[in-house]
């Protein structure tokens, strides 16, 4: 069984640009979720998705966005980036709107120039 | 507010010696407790998911124990490939089931 993919793994932009990070969750999950993680403030919760609807949204201004299809592919997009937005961002899936486990993709490495 | 501590922040060992990672919580009801393990530069993969306190579970050098306050993460006679972040993150009943996570603990096992 697959687990969670992400694409790209790395990635080098120049501030002012905008990203997008694009995420498979593992076939049958339905709530995909976005992490940025960075040395100093470890794990934070971006935002959820399920059945492509937003269903939470972490502290995050509003340069950070995202959206799921109905396949439940997922992507998040960056605008407008700053230098403080190097980062690991992962995305996570996780079966349904029970609470079970979440599993995490690879993640992709934002360096922003 | 649900809250995470984990300790200690940096753990060095030598191959064979046992020690525990600590995770203590605050939650307004658990609905579960996770083990990650991160690699440099890699996504955290699960370990364990524990529910109710006095529940164990064991994968292979590791065991996971939960109490009402705390879990810890023994490992047993650890190997260099042992090194990496281990995370301890919470899940509240009721709400966003958006887990919290600890800061981690960073576990180097010397030959």
């Amino acid at each position: 069984k697959a687990g969670v993919t992400q694409t790209p793994r790395y990635l080098i932009k120049t501030r002012g640009q905008q990203v997008t990070l694009s995420c498979s969750p593992i076939s049958g999950h339905r709530s995909v979720s976005w992490y940025q993680q960075t040395p100093g403030q470890g794990l934070q919760f971006l935002f959820e998705y399920f059945s492509e609807t937003q269903r939470n949204k972490g502290n995050f201004p509003g340069r950070f966005s995202g959206r799921q299809f109905s396949n439940s592919r997922s992507e998040m997009n960056v605008s407008t980036l700053e230098l403080g937005d190097s980062a690991l961002y992962l995305c996570a899936s996780m079966a349904d709107s029970s609470g079970n486990t979440i599993y995490f993709g690879e993640g992709s490495w934002l360096t922003v120039v | 507010e649900d809250q995470v501590t984990q300790s200690p922040e940096a753990l060095r060992l030598q191959e064979g010696e046992s020690s525990s990672l600590n995770c203590s919580y605050t939650v307004s009801g658990l609905r579960g407790l996770f083990w990650y393990r991160q690699d440099p530069g890699k996504g955290p993969e699960f370990l364990f998911t524990l529910y109710s306190a006095g529940e164990e579970k064991e994968k292979e050098r590791l065991k996971a124990t939960l109490t009402k306050k705390e879990s810890f993460l023994h490992i047993t006679a650890p190997k260099p490939e042992d090194s990496a972040t281990y995370l301890c993150a919470v899940q509240a009943r009721g709400g966003s089931y958006i887990p919290t996570f600890g800061r981690g603990t960073s576990l180097i096992v010397h030959p």
